[in-house]
Order: structure tokens, then sequence, then C-alpha cells
């Protein structure tokens, strides 16, 4: 079972940042928090992942709570590309290995 | 990046007919593959984890004599859905993990079965 909670949908407009809650109360100290996105009938695409320390790359920041109870993605700037369902995904170790347990998501609609 | 294929895209098939799936990993190889499979409006579930080599695990409740996985090689894994029923009409996604220790999977583009 997936151990995170995201809303179900959420709507942000064209070009202001989108910021996607996830609740993980329940994580561990070897869990790493993983962020996937899926496009309407395509496979999931990965974002990024992190364990205690905010990250950031090309298409997203993480921000995790100091008590890793939760966290945040932010897309800076969200274009219309960006409609998607977002996947906050909580997994033992760093290794691709193991597998990744999706929940429902939450469906991001960015609106012109 | 790392990519993944599967083939094909699409298949129509009729009941009680098997079908075969494709999954590759175009730039790299992976020790483990993982399927999914996800139904409308839904989110993906994890079927089974495949890897090189060694026989697949399943999830429970997947019956593996009716999902055949092979991965005889690290770029290849294949799903072959035996005897197929319109219920076994779903979206079908492949995921690879890059064998060097990244944290990511790459997944491919899904293949959309419907059993007629």
């Amino acid at each position: 079972d997936a151990k995170t909670t995201q809303p179900t949908s959420m709507d942000c407009a064209e070009g202001r940042a989108a910021n996607l809650p996830c609740n993980h109360s329940t994580i561990s100290g070897n869990e790493y928090v993983y962020w996937y996105r899926q496009i309407h009938s395509q496979g999931p695409q990965y974002i990024i992942h992190g364990l205690k320390n905010n990250e950031t790359n090309e298409m997203a920041s993480l921000i995790i709570t100091e008590d890793r109870k939760s966290s945040t993605l932010i897309l800076p700037h969200a274009t219309l590309r960006d409609t998607a369902v977002y996947y906050c995904i909580v997994r033992v170790g760093s290794s691709g290995n193991t597998p990744l347990v999706f929940g429902k998501g939450t469906r991001l609609s960015v609106i012109a | 990046g790392a990519v993944v294929s599967q083939h094909p895209s699409w298949v129509i098939c009729k009941s009680g007919t098997s079908v075969k799936i494709e999954c590759r990993s175009l730039d790299f190889q992976a020790t483990t593959m993982f399927w999914y499979r996800q139904f409308p409006k839904q989110s993906l579930m994890l079927m089974a984890t495949s890897n090189e080599g060694s026989k697949a695990t399943y999830e429970q409740g997947v019956e593996k004599d009716k999902f055949l996985i092979n991965h005889a090689s690290l770029t290849l894994s294949t799903l072959t859905v035996t005897s197929a029923h319109p219920e076994d009409s779903s979206f079908y996604i492949c995921s690879a993990a890059v064998l060097a220790g990244f944290n990511e999977q790459y997944f491919g583009p899904g293949t959309r079965l419907t059993v007629t």
C-alpha cells in the first residue's frame, strides 16, 4: 500500500509556481521521497528525489520538512505541458532495484 | 538519458489468444525490470519484478501462469498474457533499473491491450 497522502487534484495558472504537497508521516529513516509524473497515456517520468535535504534540478525543487513527515514539490513556472498526475512515493533505499509503489497521486491542471 | 521502449504500443486481440509485450532498455543494462498494470482512471499497480536470469517475483493476486514473464537478457523482458480475456484489457507499463546503482527507474511508454 502507498505510504503517502496527496490531494486529489489541483489547478495552477500558467507561468505561476505549482506547489504540490505530500504527507508521509510514517516515513522511516532509510526511506527516500520520490516524485514522478504521468502525462495522459504515457509512462511515468522521474522528476526528483531526496532523503532529508532540499533538492533542486532542472525540472523542479523538492522541499522536505525537518521531521521528514511531509514534502512539497515545486514547479517554478508551470506550463500547459506540466498538466499531469504527480505521484509522491516513499521507497526504502536509493537503489533502483526496489519497486515503486504508486498511490493515487495529484492531478495537476495548468490553466492558460 | 536512459530510454526504455515497449512493443507493441497498442494491440487488439481476441478472447482466448495470447499476447506478448516486449520491454527493452535501449542504452543501458538492467538487471531488474518491473511490470505494472493500469486500469482507466486508476493508479499503476505493480504486477511483478523481473530479474535477469531468474524467475520473476509476482505480487499477491497476480496469476503467474497467466502473466508469463521472461527476462532473458540485460536489455529485454517480455510479458505474455496467456488466454486473454476482456478483463485483462489494460495499460501495461514496464520500468527498468539501471545496472550501476542509479536512483531512478526509467519507464517505458506503455502498451494498450484491448481484448475483444
